[in-house]
């Protein structure tokens, strides 16, 4: 079965720098997205993506976060400079068509560690 | 209130138990209803989608309520593999992209 990949599986990085995480969707797939998930606490959405422009945000993707899909396979969250309150778990998801019915299919998720 | 409500837990159960998760949602827009389960520090996975007749898989029956806002799972003969953190999530209309998720109900199925 086609998977979402992501990488790197965990990233540690000292507060201020820029990170950037890195998922490719799932081949057929056209609306790309990212949660993340503090530790202890629920996942949270922060981004859908759809046709090389963001669809949908939520009050936690500041100007400090962007998403990019440069070439056709991979699709990234860049961090430009990271606080301690950033560190959780980051999943990407992909999806075929933008049904409220099409129930996502996470990757395996980057470990962000901010010190 | 919480947008998605569960109790956070632990359930321990002896295996082959039935054990049952219930959960509301504060929004009566909301379209589509799923359960997740995820492993300790793993990505959550789709468990079920939740259909308003109700739906079963295999040992996993789920329920909706619509007129109480409320969703339940219900797992027969635990294993010991069903351990795991099981997230309610919801779907708003016009929202097709953005997942709500509860805290997740955890289960722990014992010897």
């Amino acid at each position: 079965e086609p998977e979402v990949t992501q990488t790197p599986s965990h990233q540690v990085t000292q507060m201020g720098q820029e990170v950037i995480l890195r998922c490719v969707p799932i081949s057929n797939h056209l609306y790309f997205y990212w949660y993340r998930q503090i530790l202890g606490q629920k996942v949270e959405f922060l981004v859908s993506f759809y046709n090389n422009e963001i669809s949908e945000k939520s009050e936690i993707f500041d100007d400090q976060f962007s998403v990019e899909r440069p070439d056709g396979s991979n699709f990234t969250l860049k961090i430009r400079s990271t606080k301690l309150e950033d560190s959780a778990m980051y999943f990407c998801a992909s999806t075929p068509k933008n049904s409220y019915n099409s129930p996502l299919h996470f990757g395996n998720g980057t470990r962000l560690t901010v010190t | 209130r919480k947008e998605v409500e569960q109790d956070p837990g632990p359930f321990n159960v002896p295996e082959g138990a039935t054990v049952a998760f219930n959960c509301t949602y504060s929004n009566s827009a909301s379209q589509s209803f799923f359960w997740y389960r995820q492993d300790c520090r793993k990505e959550p996975k789709l468990l079920m989608s939740v259909y308003s007749s109700g739906n079963e898989d295999g040992r996993f029956t789920a329920q909706l309520n619509r007129a109480s806002q409320y969703i339940s799972l219900l797992i027969r003969d635990s294993k010991l593999s069903d351990s795991a953190t099981y997230l309610c999530v919801v779907n708003r209309a016009g929202t097709a992209s953005k997942l709500t998720f509860g805290t997740g109900t955890r289960l722990q199925v014992t010897l």
